[in-house]
């Protein structure tokens, strides 16, 4: 069974900060997505990293899948009230299933 | 990408009822899945549904449940006798091809059974 681990569960910080949230797993993935969910809506897809090592960046937001495709991290620099969400990292085969992280709950005080 | 769309926003139903849920309208894609998220708790996949028919489905994803298009565009899902645990956000996702695994997802229906 694949599973995705996200690290940390819930983070507060202050805006301006700049900030890290890791997503793990001991699997390997065909690629990796990244998507944003506001409460009681639908995930909402930032990014998609499919090769080892790359590197996305999405203004303020910066994405990297691992060498190993097994883990992924985002980052946000200088961080606004209006990046507060829950972040969702999901793997998968091509055109098969995907796995999902148990998320990230990010909090950016004014 | 357009949008995907899903009808009812909210159901309740009394335990024991059959519901549908729909994913509507949905262009040429042909990548089409069935997620769940309880309330708290992480997104689950149910089922992929490929050219017609299902590519593969989960553990939740037993007998009382069923995915069908009708009518070529439509894309929905069936639970034959709903139960108490069922009560769930159900998103429907849809795929480009190529591009990895990258799948757009519905607002979702909210699932409430009595």
């Amino acid at each position: 069974t694949q599973l995705l681990e996200q690290s940390p569960q819930f983070l507060s910080i202050q805006e301006g900060e700049n900030l890290t949230v890791y997503c793990n797993s001991s699997s390997v993935f065909s690629s990796l997505q990244w998507y944003r969910q506001e409460p009681g809506e639908g995930p909402v897809l930032l990014v998609t990293v499919v090769t080892g090592g790359e590197v996305k960046k999405l203004k303020r937001l910066t994405f990297q899948f691992g060498d190993a495709r097994k883990d992924s991290s985002l980052h946000i620099t200088a961080a606004q009230p209006g990046d507060t969400g829950l972040y969702l990292c999901a793997g998968g085969t091509n055109a098969g299933k995907s796995t999902f992280g148990d998320g990230t709950t990010l909090t950016v005080k004014p | 990408e357009p949008e995907v769309t899903q009808t009812p926003s909210h159901q309740v139903t009394q335990m024991g009822q059959e519901v549908i849920l729909r994913c509507v309208p949905i262009s040429n894609h042909l990548y089409f899945y069935w997620y769940r998220q309880i309330l708290g708790q992480k997104v689950e996949f149910l089922v992929s549904f490929y050219n017609n028919e299902i590519s593969e489905k989960s553990e939740i994803f037993d007998d009382q449940f069923s995915v069908e298009r009708p009518d070529g565009s439509n894309f929905t899902l069936k639970i034959r006798s709903t139960k108490l645990e069922d009560s769930a956000m159900y998103f429907c996702a849809k795929k480009t091809s190529g591009h990895g695994n990258e799948q757009f997802f519905g607002p979702g229906t909210r699932l409430t059974v009595l």
